[in-house]
């Protein structure tokens, strides 16, 4: 079935440094991907997407490109700052069902 | 415009008992989905309703829940008699008919803690 795995946390990281978290995905039809980001106490928002190959999507800093020849959606950003602490979660969709990864805590220290 | 919103927040109960979670779309989004994130796993699909009609509901664990989307309104799932193994985050999503299908806004959860 559809799967998506992304790498374990937690993740702990100083200001300023380079964030990647991995993830892959079942290449079952054609998916879009997305990464969500839930801060402390909020719902789950959508952070970025990419509907196709290739595409790169980007937010807040943050991007992750669409690669189908290695099934997989990295997140990255350059430079963290302490308000990007918070679970980031890869998904899938191939229609309106999201199949989620487990999700990576980050947590980013001054 | 208001977002997703979810009731209550926390929930703990004692096994055996029963809990109703509620889920208030945002206005106008037919499309509502429940899903669930047992101790620190991934956040698994629940169901899919359009309007007041379960479109699919394959990722319901056991005849123990029960969704409900009366009016095509707000949305209820209850679960009776709670076991242990409920316990996690209970999250609800909605989106537009017609729109980006796979846009999906979710609201913050519920915690079930059954104990």
């Amino acid at each position: 079935g559809d799967s998506v795995t992304q790498m374990e946390g937690p993740v702990t990281l100083s200001e300023e440094a380079f964030l990647t978290i991995n993830c892959t995905y079942t290449a079952t039809g054609y998916p879009s991907l997305f990464w969500y980001v839930q801060y402390p106490g909020e719902g789950l928002q959508l952070l970025l997407k990419a509907t196709k190959a290739d595409d790169k999507g980007s937010n807040k800093g943050f991007e992750a490109t669409y690669r189908k020849e290695t099934t997989s959606f990295h997140l990255e950003k350059g430079s963290v700052q302490v308000s990007d602490s918070a679970v980031y979660f890869c998904a899938r969709s191939n229609d309106y069902k999201l199949s989620f990864g487990a999700g990576t805590t980050v947590t980013v220290r001054a | 415009e208001a977002g997703v919103t979810q009731f209550p927040s926390h929930s703990v109960i004692e096994k055996g008992q029963t809990v109703t979670l509620r889920c208030d779309p945002i206005s106008g989004h037919d499309n509502l989905y429940w899903y669930r994130r047992v101790m620190g796993k991934e956040i698994k699909f629940l169901l899919h309703f359009v309007k007041e009609s379960k479109q699919d509901e394959s990722g319901m664990p056991n005849n123990r829940f029960l969704a409900e989307r009366t009016g095509g309104t707000y949305s209820t799932l209850k679960v009776q008699p709670a076991e242990l193994e409920d316990s996690g985050v209970y999250f609800c999503a909605s989106s537009p008919q017609g729109g980006r299908i796979n846009e999906q806004f979710f609201g913050p959860g519920t915690r079930l803690t059954v104990l």
